[in-house]
C-alpha cells in the first residue's frame, strides 16, 4: 500500500521559512522514473503545483514561485521536504504531496491527506 | 507559461446525464494531461492520465479525450457521488486548470 503524509509547523508568522516534510512508504524514490510533487490549495480556490524532485534528482519549480521554494529529498528516510521562504498570509493553504509514478506521464496517482499551514502574526 | 483554462466553471446536472468538461491549454500540449475529482475536505484523486487512460478503480463512466489545445473528460450517466470540482493538470510544464464544479440537481 503506497501512503504519504504531510508534516510540519501549521501556524508561521509573515515573513517566516515554512519546512515541510512528506513522508511516504509503498515505494522509493530511487526507482527510475519516480517523482514526488508539492501542491496547495487556499480555502475555497483552486489547486496549485509548487514543486517536483525526481528520483534522479532532478528538480523543477512553479514559476511564479521558484526564488521562495526548494525541494529536496532524503531516499534514506523516505523523506520529501519543501522549504518556502518569506511566507505570508496569501501563503495559507493546505498543502499536499503527491508521488508521480513515470516522470511526468501518469499523473499525481497517491496523494497525501494535506496539511494546513496559517500564515498570521 | 502555459495556462489551462476549464468551461464550464459549474455545471448543474441530473442523476442519470451526461456531463462534458473542457479544458483547454493557451498552447498546443503534448498528452501529459491528466483530470482529478475532489469532494470536499478530501484530497484530489486520480481520474485520468496521460490524456485517456483511466486510474485504477476508476468507473467506466468516466472517460477522457482530446489532443493539442482541447482536452475532454465526459461523465457519461451522471451519479449523486458524482458531485465534486473536477481539476485538470499538465505535465512539464507542471500546472493546474481552475476547475470546474458538477452539482447534481
Amino acid at each position: 500500500q503506497i501512503t504519504l503524509k504531510e508534516s510540519g509547523r501549521t501556524l508561521v508568522k509573515p515573513t517566516q521559512t515554512l519546512t515541510l516534510t512528506c513522508t511516504f512508504s509503498g515505494f522509493s524514490l530511487t526507482s527510475s522514473g519516480v517523482g514526488v510533487a508539492w501542491i496547495r490549495q487556499p480555502p475555497g480556490k483552486a489547486l496549485e503545483w509548487l514543486a517536483v524532485i525526481y528520483w534522479d534528482d532532478d528538480k523543477r519549480y512553479s514559476p511564479s514561485l521558484r526564488t521562495r521554494l526548494t525541494i529536496t529529498k532524503d531516499t534514506s528516510k523516505n523523506q520529501v521536504f519543501l522549504t518556502m521562504t518569506d511566507m505570508d498570509p496569501v501563503d495559507t493553504a493546505t498543502y499536499y504531496c503527491a508521488r508521480n509514478e513515470d516522470y511526468d506521464r501518469r499523473g499525481l496517482d497517491v496523494w497525501g491527506q494535506g496539511t494546513r499551514v496559517t500564515v498570521s502574526s | 507559461e502555459i495556462v489551462l483554462t476549464q468551461s464550464p466553471a459549474t455545471l448543474s446536472l441530473s442523476p442519470g446525464e451526461r456531463a462534458t468538461l473542457s479544458c483547454r491549454p493557451s498552447q498546443s500540449v503534448g498528452s501529459y494531461l491528466a483530470w482529478y475529482q475532489q469532494k470536499p475536505g478530501q484530497a484530489p484523486r486520480l481520474l485520468i492520465y496521460d490524456a485517456s487512460n483511466r486510474a485504477t478503480g476508476i468507473p467506466a463512466r468516466f472517460s477522457g479525450s482530446g489532443s493539442g489545445t482541447d482536452f475532454t473528460l465526459t461523465i457519461s450517466s451522471l451519479e449523486t457521488e458524482d458531485a465534486a470540482v473536477y481539476y485538470c493538470q499538465l505535465s512539464d510544464p507542471w500546472t493546474f486548470g481552475q476547475g470546474t464544479k458538477v452539482e447534481i440537481k
